[in-house]
């Protein structure tokens, strides 16, 4: 079964400043996806980014931009020029065709965005 | 932009008595999902929906649990007898297709509260 870790229960970062987020997996499927969720207090998950597994470059959008470690099963998220906006708990999803495109999640990260 | 919208946001429920959980997903997608999250712990899969027929379940739900789209728009999430370790939060998501790489959109969630 699939796996998804994150170790850092919470973090926080100046406004403006840079913060990475640490996501891990398990897997032992080739073809999957990956992604990043952001949930706001008391509103719904919003998608922030995906990256494909088959794809070595890694996804950016706008200020958020991944580090996929194929490899190393690692998927981390840079938030760049942090706003306070970006306060959030964000989540490090997988998904595969092979498991049924079923989200499996993890723990969560609590963002604090400090003025 | 078109949004998920889940009612109600929070429920309160005495042990062992039915609840139904709404959800109106975005009106072109096709597939339909439930998530819960008890306090502290991961976001959990419950089951997907596409054309009327469960597309897959997890271990966690069980012949408690069964969903139904009654007409066009709602998607329902009814727990026969609830328990007290049913109360979490409560995710609907839906996507336009079935692929892992289609994003999920989620609604705000319902709170379930057993008592």
């Amino acid at each position: 079964a699939q796996t998804v870790t994150q170790s850092q229960p919470e973090m926080s970062v100046q406004e403006a400043e840079t913060v990475t987020l640490s996501c891990t997996y398990d897997t032992s499927e080739s073809d999957y996806y990956l992604f990043w969720y952001k949930q706001p207090p008391s509103r719904q998950m919003i998608l922030v980014i995906r990256q494909e597994a088959y794809k070595q470059q890694n996804a950016t959008e706008n200020r958020f931009s991944v580090n996929f470690q194929k490899a190393a099963k690692s998927f981390s998220l840079k938030i760049s020029d942090s706003q306070l906006g970006d306060a959030a708990m964000y989540f490090c999803a997988y998904s595969s065709q092979a498991s049924g495109s079923r989200l499996t999640f993890g723990e969560g990260t609590q963002l604090t965005v400090n003025p | 932009e078109p949004e998920v919208t889940q009612t109600p946001s929070h429920q309160v429920t005495q042990m062992g008595q039915e609840v139904i959980l709404r959800c109106v997903p975005i009106s072109n997608h096709l597939y339909f999902y439930w998530y819960r999250q008890i306090l502290g712990q991961k976001v959990e899969f419950l089951v997907s929906f596409y054309n009327n027929e469960i597309s897959e379940k997890s271990e966690i739900f069980d012949d408690q649990f069964s969903v139904e789209r009654p007409d066009g728009s709602n998607f329902t999430l009814k727990i026969r007898s609830t328990k007290l370790e049913d109360s979490a939060m409560y995710f609907c998501a839906s996507s336009e297709g079935s692929y892992s790489n289609q994003p999920q959109h989620f609604g705000d969630g319902t709170r379930l509260s057993i008592l």
